[in-house]
């Protein structure tokens, strides 16, 4: 149980188009996710938080127009990163949270802009 | 205050060794810790995690001790195998599952 789904496990795009990534809970409903980003040989930064029917709540530094999150049901966030450059080039990771599991994290998005 | 302190940066070990990954923290807000196994090009599985009220907690070859007085603690790997060669990281956070902090992550190599 308390599996989560990332898609696509790799993506690569030209600079300026914009990508969509989607974080789906398999057999649990989350009221909540996270989107975090991790370069080489780093720990995972959280960029922001994913509630369901509300605004995303973003830490500080990041770009909420670039990174646009979509909470839109109980199973399903996605991350839209707009206007993609090649610093953005990173693994990008959700999470899901299951009150009597804990943290389940998704297998990652490498995403490389070209 | 949102801060995890781990270390060490690297560690090699022998088949068979024990592991022993170490993390510190301030916010005494925090009353869950996981630890987590990553592999290149993976996400984060988790490993084991403790709340506050227990001092240690054993599951298989993995040992996380919690020292609440210090605001610290640790993963002991016993037995170390080489299937255990990955990056590890420390992790906390606050009541209801709250946003979750990480440490800056262990390299572990473990020698055949």
């Amino acid at each position: 149980g308390a599996v989560v789904s990332q898609h696509p496990s790799r993506v690569i795009c030209k600079s300026g188009t914009s990508v969509k990534i989607e974080c789906r809970s398999l057999d649990f409903q989350a009221t909540t996710m996270f989107w975090y980003r991790q370069f080489p040989k780093q720990s995972l930064m959280l960029m922001a938080t994913s509630n369901e029917g509300s605004k995303a709540t973003y830490e500080q530094g990041v770009e909420k127009d670039k990174f646009l999150i979509n909470h839109a049901s109980l199973t399903l966030s996605t991350l839209t990163v707009t206007s993609a450059h090649p610093e953005d080039s990173s693994f990008y990771i959700c999470s899901a949270v299951r009150t009597d599991y804990g943290y389940t994290f998704g297998s990652g998005t490498r995403l490389t802009v070209v | 205050q949102q801060q995890v302190k781990q270390s060490p940066q690297s560690l090699i070990v022998q088949k068979g060794g024990i592991s022993i990954i170490n993390c510190a923290y301030e916010n005494t807000a925090f009353d869950y810790f996981p630890w987590y196994q990553q592999f290149p090009g993976k996400g984060p599985a988790l490993l084991i995690a403790i709340r506050p009220d227990v001092s240690e907690k054993k599951e298989g070859r993995f040992t996380i001790s919690f020292n609440k007085s210090a605001k610290q603690f640790s993963l002991h790997i016993m037995d170390s195998q080489p299937g255990d060669s990955a990056t590890y990281f420390c992790a906390a956070s606050s009541t209801g599952f709250q946003k979750l902090v990480f440490g800056t992550g262990t390299r572990l190599l473990v020698s055949p």
